[in-house]
């Protein structure tokens, strides 16, 4: 079975400040792990992902997200925040190998005040 | 503008009805879902397709069915209404089943059912 935890419901952060959005996993061998973004009333849209190599993997508009694999954790960072970043943020992990689909989190949303 | 298109945006159903909720991608994707979004459980998985002709049953299946007649459509079809059946509807689609390109998602169908 493989599921993620999205610990935090809401994040709030300054415009300017760096911010980190939690994720961790459970996963049976090798994880895939995503990161999307959905701004209100849209569908969500794809930021990043990590398959293998690089344990800090950079994605559009800025973020990034480190690997962790003793932590099973897969946080979302950027260095300066923008009021523009404010939206709900999906954490979704999957087994490597075959045609596994991915679990998706509950979602953080991110607050970024001006 | 290529990508995935959901039809209607909104509708609001009477105990009981039935509906047909349009999904409709032209990026030639072999994989299509369907997901319902609901306030603090996130995005749980109710069908998908790997090809035409093909479909299974995900996290949440019941009292949804599913066809894939031709590569780009995949309807959700609501036999019989359900007020627990309140919720956004997403459809999403990617080149693999497992969304290492990451999915593709449409804005959204909000559905009450009163």
């Amino acid at each position: 079975a493989q599921s993620v935890a999205q610990p935090e419901d809401q994040v709030n952060v300054a415009e300017g400040n760096p911010l980190t959005v939690k994720c961790t996993y459970s996963v049976s061998g090798n994880p895939y792990l995503f990161w999307y973004v959905q701004y209100p009333n849209r569908g969500l849209q794809f930021l990043l992902k990590y398959i293998t190599g690089d344990n800090l993997v950079k994605g559009s508009y800025g973020f990034e997200a480190e690997f962790n694999k003793s932590q099973t954790s897969f946080h979302l960072k950027k260095p300066s925040a923008l009021v523009s970043d404010s939206a709900l943020y999906f954490c979704a992990v999957r087994a490597s190998g075959g045609s596994y689909i991915p679990t998706f989190g509950r979602g953080t949303s991110l607050i970024v005040h001006p | 503008n290529a990508g995935v298109t959901q039809t209607p945006k909104f509708q609001v159903l009477k105990t009981g009805q039935s509906m047909t909720l349009q999904c409709a991608q032209d990026m030639n994707h072999e994989y299509m879902s369907w997901y319902r979004q609901d306030p603090g459980m996130g995005l749980r998985l109710i069908h998908y397709s790997v090809g035409a002709g093909i479909t299974d049953q995900g996290e949440v299946p019941n009292g949804y069915n599913v066809s894939r007649s031709t590569t780009e459509d995949f309807p959700l079809r609501l036999l019989s209404a359900a007020p627990s059946q309140t919720s956004v509807y997403f459809c999403a689609s990617s080149y693999s089943t497992g969304g290492l390109y990451g999915y593709t998602f449409g804005s959204g169908t909000r559905l009450t059912v009163v």
